[in-house]
């Protein structure tokens, strides 16, 4: 099976902070999200990558960024965290674009910044 | 743009009975996926069925199967006997057949089965 792994399933920062979410999958996928979930809101789509080092902004990129210097890991950043980023984040992979497959996802990190 | 709407937040359901989850969206693409999603307690979302558009029989997966009305643009989620492990939030879902594999969310359905 595909394993998705999420290195925090809980993490407390600092209004201003620098955060790191870092993610990895084992099994080759070309593409890789980064996710947040909020109630009644659903899950919307920060950033995705198709490609090591190529990234694509989502519907809600404000305030965030990734990397994805290889293949199997996709970092989300924050890059001066503030307390409307408290929130779950969903990493995902899938294997080819275009085929339909759906994806699989990491376990989730809950992030609170206070 | 595309739009899913999950309009039930909570449904509740007594083991073995059976349940049905609402879903529609908006789109104008002709070629596209349908998902359903359930997130248990533990966060892991798990894919419970998919559907392709131009497929008109509507896929099943053991306990779980859809009613994909194309022209409706509807696709709910039909449990039967529900179990206890099926209490868990559930998640519709589009992808565009094309550039990416976006996969654009509802908001959930919570679901609570109850012995």
């Amino acid at each position: 099976d595909v394993k998705v792994t999420q290195s925090s399933r809980y993490l407390v920062k600092r209004t201003g902070e620098k955060v790191f979410l870092e993610c990895v999958q084992d099994m080759d996928h070309e593409n890789m999200f980064w996710y947040r979930q909020d109630p009644g809101l659903g899950l919307r789509l920060i950033y995705f990558s198709y490609d090591v080092k190529m990234k694509e902004k989502g519907d809600i990129p404000e305030g965030y960024s990734v990397s994805r210097e290889k293949k199997e890991r996709f970092s989300l950043i924050l890059e001066s965290a503030s307390t409307n980023q408290t929130s779950m984040y969903l990493c995902a992979s899938s294997l080819l674009i275009g085929q339909g497959y759906g994806y699989t996802f990491g376990s989730g990190t809950r992030l609170t910044v206070v | 743009a595309q739009t899913v709407t999950q309009s039930q937040p909570e449904m509740s359901v007594q083991e073995a009975e059976t349940v049905t989850l609402s879903c529609t969206y908006d789109t104008s693409e002709n070629n596209y996926y349908l998902f359903w999603y359930k997130q248990p307690p533990s966060r892991q979302m798990i894919l419970v069925i998919r559907q392709e558009a131009y497929k008109q029989q509507n896929a099943t997966e053991n306990r779980f199967s859809v009613n994909f009305q194309k022209a409706a643009k509807s696709f709910s989620l039909k449990i039967s006997d529900s179990q206890l492990g099926d209490t868990a939030m559930y998640f519709c879902a589009f992808m565009k057949l094309g550039a990416t594999d976006k996969l654009i969310f509802g908001t959930g359905t919570r679901l609570q089965v109850f012995p």
